[in-house]
């Protein structure tokens, strides 16, 4: 079945301690992303990948770190969690960047940060 | 830059009632549509989409016609179902730099009661 992994589901931690939320995709898609979702704002994107090794930054990407070291692999990293990185969080890819080109969405992970 | 712009919710509905979601957008360039549906405890999946300039994108018994007159792209549904309560979110993808973003509106709550 083609999908898009997210785990944890559900994270609490405390804030300064370093976390990874990892997203995988098996559809062998190039184009992979990470937005935050927040309560009257919808959705922003953190960063996204073109391919392996390429990674940018998108609209809210202060406090968040990326890798791409294999096409099916996009981990975010926080380095070091404060409370305004309280979201859900969305793990998405799509075969290509092209304009018309769906994206598939990983089922999300809801992080807390006391 | 780019913005898409939802009606506020949510929406309540009884089953078997009309549905039209309004969106709006602001582009620079030929953008491609979409309309996004997040069921409660899910990712986002694609509902319908529309890549050029009255085309209309259509699933599940929704519609939306890309009218590049009045820069919208309204959802419509003619007889809602109590399964059909989720979250929407109007999209665009628009090139910039050679490559598509995905812009998100607010999102729309759907609420549809027996």
């Amino acid at each position: 079945e083609a999908q898009v992994t997210q785990n944890p589901r559900y994270l609490i931690t405390v804030t300064g301690k370093k976390l990874t939320v990892t997203c995988s995709q098996n559809m062998n898609h190039e184009y992979m992303s990470w937005y935050r979702q927040d309560p009257g704002l919808g959705l922003r994107q953190i960063y996204y990948s073109m391919n392996v090794e390429v990674t940018d930054k998108g609209d809210v990407p202060e406090g968040y770190k990326v890798s791409r070291k294999e096409k099916r692999n996009f981990p975010l990293i926080l380095e070091s969690p404060s409370p305004n990185q309280t979201s859900l969080y969305f793990c998405a890819s799509s075969l290509s960047p092209q304009v018309n080109t769906e994206a598939f969405f990983g089922q999300g992970t809801r992080l807390t940060v006391v | 830059g780019d913005s898409v712009t939802q009606m506020e919710g949510p929406v309540t509905l009884s089953e078997e009632a009309f549905l039209t979601i309004n969106c709006t957008y602001t582009a620079t360039g030929y953008p491609s549509l979409f309309w996004y549906v997040q069921y409660p405890g899910e990712g986002l999946q694609l509902l319908l989409k529309a890549t050029k300039a009255d085309d209309k994108g259509s699933n599940k018994g929704f519609e939306a016609t890309y009218r590049k007159e009045t820069t919208s792209f309204h959802l419509e549904k003619g007889s809602v179902q109590v399964s059909d309560s989720a979250v929407y979110f109007c999209a665009l993808s628009d090139e910039d730099s050679g490559y598509s973003t995905l812009t998100f509106g607010k999102g729309t709550m759907l609420l549809v009661s027996p």
